[in-house]
Order: structure tokens, then C-alpha cells, then sequence
């Protein structure tokens, strides 16, 4: 069956221009993660939707980052005036539900390269 | 705050030894652990979890031991194969759906 997909799967955009990345869960799947990761590093955490719920943006790191999830579906991390510390690769993640099962299901990211 | 980190931030194995890939946690109220593999340039992939309420988990060529008293993850995999070779991260989940992860160890499997 189809997994978690994210498009596009490279990006390279100039500092101050915008980027929206684009993610499509599981069918099925009520919950929906993103989460950065740089260079070397571990999986951080940015935004978090479950259903019809009020976002978790407790880990976005700042007002130039923002996502939505149209539908219950599809979900779109935008990042508005772009900065070089915003390199990295952003992976999303579905799971059926944040109680009902634990397994998140994770996409192969979008690289994010800012010049 | 919470934390996870990891003892050795790489292994190198031989081809059919056994790994065995460490990790610490800070959070006393985590209560489910993960660990996850990834392959350059993939999103990681779920290998196996353990609750808290369980000190030792198995599955195919992979077991997961929970030491709650000093806080303490590990996998361990047998007969390594090349195929193993990744970046392998544990997680934690604490009071919320949240999963904290740790830095993540390169596991390099040698022929």
C-alpha cells in the first residue's frame, strides 16, 4: 500500500524567498507530524495535527513557519523569508491516531537548501 | 526537560557479529520507547517498541531492553548484515503523544 509521500523531494531556494512543502498521509491516518532534522542531528519536533483539533505548534522555532491540514488529509509546512539556518531535511509523519497507535509511519523528507 | 541521548554516536560491526546500539533517557515518565532506523536519504523506518511496564522485548533478529532504574535503551541486533548498516535513533514518549529523539548512532557493518 502507499506510505507517507512528500513533495518535492529536494528543494533549493534563495535566503528571504518562501517555500511550502507538501505532505500526504496514510489514508486512514487521523494524526499527522512534521519534524526537522539537521545535519547529523536527531528528529525535532515542529507541529503536530490530530483530527479536527487545535494544532500542536509548540515546536515550530519561529512566526516565519507555519502548517495547515486541508481536509483532514494533506498537509502543507510553509516557511516564509527563508534563512541558511533553515537547511534541512523535513520529514513528516502519520499515524492512525496518537493514542489508538503509537507507530508513526514517516515519509522520505524534503531537502530543504537555503543559498 | 526531557532528553534522549545516545552512548556511542558510532559502531562498527563485523558481517554476522552481534550490534548492540545504546541510549539514554532522562524522563522517568516516559512510557513508551521506540527505535528507528534510517537509510541515507529515507525517512526512518520503525524497527520495534517496548512500553514501560516491559523490560525486554524480541523481534525478528532484534530485542529491545528497558532498564527503568538508570534509565536505559539498547538494541540489540543479531547477525548483523550489511543490510543494517544505517543511522539508528530510540525515542521516547513522555506525559503527551510527543516523541523526543536522540541524536541517532551510525551503524557501519563490515563484509
Amino acid at each position: 500500500g502507499a506510505g507517507v509521500s512528500q513533495s518535492p523531494s529536494n528543494k533549493v531556494t534563495e535566503k528571504g524567498k518562501d517555500v511550502e512543502l507538501r505532505c500526504d498521509p496514510i489514508s486512514g491516518h487521523t494524526a499527522l507530524y512534521w519534524y526537522r532534522q539537521s545535519l547529523g542531528q536527531g528528529l525535532e519536533f515542529l507541529i503536530y495535527f490530530q483530527g479536527n483539533s487545535a494544532p500542536d505548534k509548540s515546536g515550530l522555532p519561529s512566526d516565519r513557519f507555519s502548517a495547515e491540514r486541508t481536509g483532514g488529509s494533506v498537509s502543507t509546512l510553509t516557511i516564509q523569508r527563508t534563512q541558511q539556518e533553515d537547511s534541512a531535511v523535513y520529514l513528516c509523519a502519520s499515524s492512525l491516531g496518537a493514542t489508538s497507535s503509537y507507530e508513526q509511519y514517516f515519509g522520505p523528507g524534503t531537502r530543504l537548501t537555503v543559498t | 526537560g526531557e532528553s534522549v541521548g545516545l552512548h556511542l554516536p558510532t559502531l562498527s560491526v563485523q558481517e554476522g557479529d552481534n550490534s548492540i546500539i545504546n541510549c539514554a533517557y532522562s524522563n522517568s515518565a516516559s512510557d513508551y520507547f521506540i527505535w528507528y532506523k534510517q537509510e541515507s536519504g529515507k525517512g526512518p523506518q520503525f524497527i520495534i517498541d517496548i512500553r514501560s511496564n516491559m523490560d525486554k522485548r524480541q523481534g525478528q533478529r532484534v530485542t529491545v531492553l528497558l532498564n527503568k532504574t538508570v534509565k536505559h535503551l539498547s538494541l540489540q541486533i543479531a547477525a548483523t548484515q550489511p543490510g543494517d548498516s544505517a543511522v539508528y535513533f530510540c525515542a521516547e514518549r513522555g506525559s503527551n503523544y510527543k516523541l523526543t529523539f536522540g541524536k541517532g548512532t551510525l551503524l557501519t557493518v563490515n563484509p
